[in-house]
């Protein structure tokens, strides 16, 4: 059973860019998590999705974006890139309705 | 939004010894999860509980869905170096699946 992989492990940008984040699925799960850790904190919801689409949303802003593909991988995009984004990106997957998450390792962004 | 409180924040304790954690809350969850995260990893998933007044047992550590559906604890018994990490305590509440509530984490330190 393969588990959540995430890429790339790390990532630096400047304030203003934008950035894709990349998720692949542990086999057999249908639905996808992203979560925000800042340093120190726990992790934050930022939208799930299922069948493709957008499955709820944490306080967020639209420049967070997301994709979800037929093989259940998943994107993470951010544009306009803030200081402030800089922080360990999670994916999790999960069966629709399960409360289990599975976690990737992250990426850790850092935006200078 | 919903709050979860976690303590305490950190324990300094010796081989051998049990740890207790707790997390509350400011509203009802339908289920608690406890994860624990090494540095530079993913949090992985420990306990789910899903009904009030659960008990549940995974090795050494025991966890407890709280009566009034606010709180929920985790005990860690004979703690070993291994256990070193940060432990995170989350809640799902109505029909958010996928959307979990986390606390800010109990930072643990076993001394050999």
């Amino acid at each position: 059973e393969t588990g959540v992989t995430q890429s790339p492990t790390h990532l630096i940008k400047t304030r203003g860019q934008q950035v894709t984040l990349r998720c692949s699925s542990q086999s057999g799960h249908n639905t996808v998590s992203w979560y925000q850790q800042a340093l120190g904190q726990g992790p934050q919801f930022i939208f799930q999705y299922y069948r493709e689409e957008e499955n709820g949303r944490g306080n967020f802003p639209p420049r967070f974006s997301g994709l979800q593909f037929p093989n259940y991988s998943s994107e993470l995009n951010v544009n306009a890139l803030e200081l402030d984004d800089s922080a360990l990106y999670l994916c999790a997957s999960s069966l629709v309705g399960e409360e289990k998450l599975f976690f990737g390792s992250g990426t850790q962004l850092s935006v200078l | 939004g919903q709050q979860l409180n976690q303590s305490p924040q950190s324990m300094f304790i010796q081989e051998g010894e049990d740890v207790s954690m707790n997390c509350t809350s400011s509203s009802i969850f339908n289920t608690w999860l406890w994860y624990k995260q090494d540095p530079g990893e993913g949090p992985v998933l420990l306990i789910a509980l899903y009904k009030a007044g659960e008990l549940t047992s995974n090795g050494r550590l025991t966890a407890q869905f709280g009566i009034t559906r606010k709180d929920s604890f985790l005990n860690i018994s004979a703690s070993i170096p291994s256990d070193v990490g940060i432990y995170f305590c989350a809640g799902q509440g109505g029909t958010s699946y996928g959307k979990l509530t986390f606390g800010q984490g109990t930072i643990l330190t076993v001394h050999p």
